[in-house]
Parts: structure tokens; sequence; C-alpha cells
């Protein structure tokens, strides 16, 4: 059964910490790995990643694959406490390419 | 403005009586899909549709019809509303399949 798997649940840190958030999966046909932030509203898209060992990076956040170890890692530096939100890695998977979803990160930054 | 919109954003409705929840993006894509989403459980999708008149079932598609008649639209159906589908509810629009870039602000949906 395929399954994406987040770790940690959740997360609590200080503004200007840097923080390492984890995606690994377990997928028939992998297409491609995909990373949302999630305020108290819709998911918004951050990264695509589809080729190991190649870093997306978007201002203070940024991600990498590891297709071999199945797993994706986004870094976030300088926290913000606009950056607390839950974060969400999901996985294309298949001919049709639907995504599946961890359960997300709940990332938290106190002031 | 690139947007996906959904309505209703809130309902609140009685087990058995049918409801459509509307889906309309404005930026041309072919793909399209919805999710529900619960505590615990994360975002689970629940059908899907490549384009126009192709729909196909995701993870979850026990109780639920769509159509897809025209390009921006998607429409989910509950025949018969139960309260094990009270949940949150997202539409989706892509280019491409699988990589959902823009999700709807989401309809909150309570069946009693």
């Amino acid at each position: 059964e395929d399954k994406v798997v987040q770790s940690p649940l959740s997360l609590v840190v200080h503004e200007g910490d840097t923080v390492t958030l984890n995606c690994s999966y377990e997928v028939t046909n992998f297409r491609s790995l995909l990373w949302y932030k999630q305020e108290k509203k819709a998911p918004t898209f951050l990264f695509m990643l589809t080729s190991s060992g190649i870093e997306k990076k978007s201002g203070r956040l940024s991600s990498i694959l590891d297709k071999k170890e199945l797993f994706s890692i986004l870094n976030i530096t300088a926290t913000q406490t606009g950056d607390s939100a839950v974060y969400l890695c999901a996985v294309g998977r298949g001919s049709q390419g639907n995504l599946i979803f961890g359960k997300g990160t709940k990332l938290s930054v106190k002031p | 403005e690139a947007q996906v919109t959904q309505n209703p954003r809130y309902l609140i409705t009685v087990t058995g009586k049918k409801l459509t929840v509307t889906c309309s993006q404005n930026m041309n894509h072919e793909y399209m899909s919805w999710y529900r989403q619960d505590p615990g459980l994360g975002l689970r999708q629940i059908y899907y549709s490549m384009n126009v008149e192709v729909t196909d079932k995701g993870d979850v598609p026990e109780g639920y019809k769509v159509s897809r008649k025209e390009k921006r639209n998607f429409p989910l159906i509950l025949e018969s509303p139960s309260p094990n589908q009270t949940s949150l509810y997202f539409c989706a629009s892509s280019f491409l399949r699988g990589t959902e870039a823009f999700f709807g602000q989401g309809t909150r949906l309570t069946v009693v």
C-alpha cells in the first residue's frame, strides 16, 4: 500500500531557528514529490521535486529529494512567526500521477 | 487573478438530502481533483479529472459523484450524504496531472 510519512508531527521553535521537516515515502511508480504550506485555509504550493540531489530554493525555504533513500527534506532558515503552519508533503504516483498526502507537520514559531 | 473557486464555503445539511459543491477554475487547467481533509487522516483524494468527460476514482470515492462537462467546472455531488461525510473539502487544479498547484478555499460540510 502506498504511503507518505512525515516527521515530526509537530514542532515548536523560536524565531530565528532553523528547522528541518522530513518526508519519507513508499509508492509504486514515483513521479514527483510536492511540498505545501497550509495555514487556516487552502494549501499553497511550495515546491515540486522530481530529480534526486537538486535543491530547490525560495527565499528562506529549500528542499531536496533523495530517490534512492525515498525521502525529502524541507528546510526553513531564520524562522519567523509567519512560518507557523502545517507543512504537507505529497507524492505523485502511477501513470495518472495522482497525489497521496502525508499527514503533515505542524510548525509553531514563537516570538 | 488565477484562482479556484468553491461554493458554498460552509454547509450544514441533513442525512440523505442531495447536495452539490461547485468548483470552478479560471486558468484553463486540464487537471482537476477533489480532496477531503479529516483530522488525523490528512488530505485524501476523492475523484480526479484529466480533461472534459474524463474522470476517475481517487482513494476514497464511495458516496461521491463528479462530472466534467466543461473544462472550468468540476462539481462534487453527494447523492445521499451521511454523517461520515462531514469533512473539509478542497478542489484543486493544475496544468499537469498530479501537480496540484492551486487549491480552492475549502468547503466545510457538516451532515447531521
